[in-house]
């Protein structure tokens, strides 16, 4: 069965610097997607970011950037140039290229921004 | 704006007095999702509907059920709450399965207690 682990439970960043949250995860498949998700205080889960395991180029959105290490299952997210409005809690999640829709995810990171 | 409504915000119930989560979209997707996510956890997949077929996960207890009447409406029904069955429930859509960019879309949540 696959597991995704963040070990960072709380992480806190000053307005305008960078963070990088870490997630680790476990798989036996070669093929799968990894997200983070963010969720802001009683605000839905959105989208931040997406990578496919078969491009080793790392994405980037806008502010936002993963380092994927696929020989080391690890899926960390940097938020650069941080602002008050990326305070919430993140979620990294795998996804089976071959198994539907399932997300599995892990603990989640909270994050503050002080200002 | 296309979405995922869920209704409502906050539902109390009585231990074992059945109760019914709604989420409605206006985004047209074929599929549907039910996650739970307790205080502190990781949001876990209930099940799934992709259009009407019903996939439910191994581990979820029978106590819990889902209906989908039409392509617009699910619901979470929970036949005799446990005190452990208090948590954020949380609707998901996606266009479809398997693609990297059939991202899922949340809905707020509907946070349950059960008394």
């Amino acid at each position: 069965a696959q597991t995704v682990t963040q070990s960072q439970p709380e992480m806190s960043v000053q307005e305008a610097e960078t963070v990088t949250l870490s997630c680790t995860y476990d798989t036996s498949e070669s093929d799968y997607y990894l997200f983070w998700y963010k969720q802001p205080p009683s605000r839905q889960m959105i989208l931040v970011i997406r990578q496919e395991a078969y491009k080793q180029q790392n994405a980037t959105e806008n502010r936002f950037s993963v380092n994927f290490q696929k020989a080391a299952k690890s899926f960390s997210l940097k938020i650069s140039d941080s602002q008050l409005g990326d305070a919430a809690m993140y979620f990294c999640a795998y996804r089976s290229a071959n198994k539907g829709g399932k997300l599995i995810f892990g603990q989640g990171t909270e994050l503050s921004v002080k200002p | 704006d296309a979405m995922v409504i869920q209704n409502p915000r906050y539902q109390v119930t009585q231990f074992g007095k059945p109760v019914t989560l709604s989420c409605s979209q206006t985004l047209n997707h074929n599929v549907m999702y039910w996650y739970q996510q307790k205080s502190s956890q990781a949001p876990k997949l209930l099940f799934h509907y992709y259009d009407k077929d019903f996939n439910n996960e191994a581990d979820t207890p029978d106590n819990f059920q889902s209906r989908r009447p039409n392509t617009s409406f699910c619901f979470l029904d929970i036949r005799s709450p446990g005190l452990g069955d208090a948590a954020m429930y949380l609707c998901a859509t996606s266009r479809d399965l398997g693609h990297l960019y059939n991202e899922q879309f949340f809905g707020p949540g509907t946070r349950l207690t059960v008394l």
